[in-house]
């Protein structure tokens, strides 16, 4: 299995401010996702983020509303900007490792 | 992205008892399907996958059956305990990537 933490767990902020998420792996992985669980409801796939690639963007999201980083195998980070309360959801980070795909705790993001 | 229908939407059992949930899928290209396990507050838990060529799998008290002329696939939590109580979300993986398509979810509710 691989073991993810992310950080923060949970935070408050005020609308247009942007919060930024880390994703740690304690391996090396090559796929990476991030997701949004908005509350009660299932799982959302935001970007696939690959190591040395442009992340590859679901239909509803772009870039500049959730830019991600990928500078190595273990890292990556999401930012969620200008944010709106409609982007209240738990974030989380996935990955796969051999052909399995383990979920981080997620990043809990109240925009008051 | 392919539909994946989860049901029923909620469900309670008594203790000792048989939760059972349901997946139907239409992609007839999805090779691989997991099981999480969410409890409030933490990330989704992989609990047990199978792919097409098998029609059941069993780990412990959980059993996957899967029909594939039926293209619909199920979860069986015998002897169900209080500790069992969770949301359960089935899934399904594409031919040649790993995203994943989520169902709904199933809030399990296990009564003494």
């Amino acid at each position: 299995s691989a073991v993810i933490s992310q950080k923060p767990s949970r935070d408050i902020c005020q609308r247009g401010t942007s919060l930024t998420i880390q994703c740690q792996v304690d391996s090396q992985v090559t796929m990476m996702f991030w997701y949004r669980q908005q509350p009660g409801q299932s799982l959302t796939l935001i970007a696939t983020a690959n190591q040395g690639s442009e992340a590859t963007y679901e239909s509803g999201f772009v870039i500049d509303k959730f830019p991600i980083s990928r500078p190595n195998l273990t890292f990556s980070t999401l930012t969620v900007s200008n944010m709106s309360p409609e982007d209240s959801s738990i974030y989380l980070c996935s990955v796969v490792k051999q052909y399995e795909q383990y979920f981080g705790p997620g990043t809990r993001l109240t925009v008051t | 992205q392919q539909q994946v229908k989860q049901s029923p939407q909620s469900l309670i059992v008594q203790k000792g008892g048989i939760s059972i949930i349901n997946c139907a899928y239409e992609n007839t290209a999805f090779d691989y399907f997991p099981w999480y396990q969410q409890f409030p507050g933490k990330g989704p838990a992989l609990l047990i996958a199978i792919r097409p060529d098998v029609s059941e799998k069993k780990e412990g008290r959980f059993t996957i059956s899967f029909n594939k002329s039926a293209k619909q696939f199920s979860l069986h939590i015998m002897d169900s305990q209080p500790g069992d109580s969770a949301t359960y979300f089935c899934a399904a993986k594409g031919a040649g990537s790993y995203q994943l398509t989520f169902g709904k979810g199933t809030k399990l509710s296990v009564i003494p």
